[in-house]
């Protein structure tokens, strides 16, 4: 069955960086897209981007471009997001996600927490 | 960017009784909307693609209507599971964008 296996929680400091990991399984890799998505607590939901793991291809919502930088692992079956420059406006619940015209199949979210 | 507004922005229910929710876009996303359920601590979960288009393994108690910019989503017989928060999403142009949801508590 499909899953979307999420790294875990992140502590970091203002002005550092962070790299989220999607391990991909149960089905090939390449086929689908892959969406993130985040949820600051207790809000609704941002679509931040997508990238086409069979060519890299990377879309992103204008409001992410500088914040967000998406890439794959095809070897690993793996999609990573890198959050740049993190101010507490980027304290959040992050989901990828794999939607397709059948469905839609979301990891179990990882939560980033940004503190001194 | 495309606007989804969600209506009410909380609604009160009864179990068993049959309730819709409201969805509008800023503009026409033909029937590129799709319905989610969220309860606490959990990812999204998709109940409804396209509109009215059902999912396999959601109760049939689940529906949806609409297209343009008018959407429904409707419980027919409302349990106590489906206490949770419900947001609409277009996939017609880019960037995707979310309502900001109906959460539905007990009356």
């Amino acid at each position: 069955q499909v899953n979307l296996l999420q790294s875990g929680a992140a502590l970091v400091k203002p002005g550092a960086s962070v790299k989220l990991s999607c391990k991909a399984s149960g089905y090939t890799f390449t086929d689908y897209y892959i969406h993130w998505v985040k949820q600051s607590h207790g809000k609704s939901l941002e679509w931040i981007g997508y990238i086409n793991p069979n060519s890299g291809y990377t879309n992103y919502n204008e409001k992410f471009k500088s914040k967000a930088t998406l890439t794959v692992d095809k070897s690993t079956n793996t999609a990573y997001m890198e959050l740049s420059r993190l101010t507490s406006e980027d304290s959040a619940t992050y989901y990828c996600t794999r939607w397709a015209t059948t469905g839609s199949y979301w990891g179990q979210g990882v939560m980033v927490t940004v503190s001194s | 960017d495309v606007v989804l507004t969600q209506s009410p922005a909380t609604l009160s229910v009864t179990p068993g009784e049959r309730i819709s929710l409201s969805c509008r876009a800023s503009e026409s996303v033909d029937t590129y909307l799709h319905w989610y359920q969220q309860k606490p601590n959990e990812s999204p979960r998709l109940l409804i693609k396209y509109a009215s288009q059902s999912i396999s393994g959601i109760p049939s108690r689940f529906s949806g209507s609409g297209s343009g910019t008018d959407f429904t989503l409707s419980i027919n017989g409302v349990e106590l599971e489906d206490l949770s928060i419900y947001y609409c999403q277009q996939g017609n142009s880019l960037p995707y964008t979310f309502g900001a949801g109906t959460k539905l508590e007990l009356k």
